[in-house]
């Protein structure tokens, strides 16, 4: 069971464009809600993080928004560049699960110059 | 500490061979993990440990994988006779407590 879906697949924005990339989640005892970047040949990196108690976070050019009752979060990148070219993953885990994060499918971003 | 090391970077193996992966974490961190990565999808959860304790196995994890935490610093996968379909990522991270995780760049593992 596939507890975390994330949209679309693949993205493709110009320069200075917003690609937005939804997730949306099953589990409502997930609490912590972090998305990753990835390049080829490197792990993940974590870019941002959310707790269900706020609905939007920003840092720097990334902000998460978060829909608790439609169980839904969204990340968004502002003025994207053609360095943000990369895998994004959302994510989601509980306390209780030790942490362990349960990946959506990963949406990969071209940003043309 | 510059981050979490994972060595080898990349793994050839025939497949029946056992191979041994082994993960650095970063030093202050007492939780460690291991993802599997298959191309173009997100990473799956096999195992992780809080110090040296092995606190969950995923069960899509078969008998043939088996991890360690010695003294809770680093740890080892070892998978035993290995299949075509173990070929994939094996991605180390750590964090403490409920902080971000630090992924190391992972373990290409290929089995002819």
């Amino acid at each position: 069971q596939q507890q975390v879906k994330q949209s679309p697949q693949s993205l493709i924005v110009q320069k200075g464009g917003i690609p937005i990339i939804n997730c949306a989640y099953e589990n409502t005892a997930f609490d912590y809600f972090p998305w990753y970047q990835q390049f080829p040949g490197k792990g993940p990196a974590l870019l941002i993080a959310i707790r269900p108690d706020v609905s939007e976070k920003k840092e720097g050019r990334f902000t998460i928004s978060f829909n608790k009752s439609a169980k839904q979060f969204s990340l968004h990148i502002m003025d994207s560049q053609p360095g943000d070219s990369a895998t994004y993953f959302c994510a989601a885990s509980t306390e209780t699960s030790g942490s362990r994060l349960t990946f959506g499918e990963g949406t990969q971003l071209t940003v043309n110059p | 500490d510059t981050g979490v090391s994972q060595d080898p970077r990349h793994k050839i193996t025939k497949r029946g061979q056992n191979v041994t992966f082994r993960c650095d974490p970063i030093s202050e961190h007492n939780r460690l993990y291991w993802y599997r990565q298959t191309l173009g999808q997100g990473p799956e959860f096999l195992t992780y440990f809080q110090n040296e304790a092995q606190l969950e196995k995923s069960r899509l994890l078969s008998d043939r994988f088996s991890a360690e935490r010695p003294k809770g610093s680093f740890s080892t996968l070892e998978i035993q006779r290995t299949e075509q379909g173990d070929s994939a990522m094996y991605l180390c991270a750590s964090n403490f407590h409920r902080a971000g995780y630090t992924f190391g760049s992972g373990t290409r593992l290929t089995v002819v």
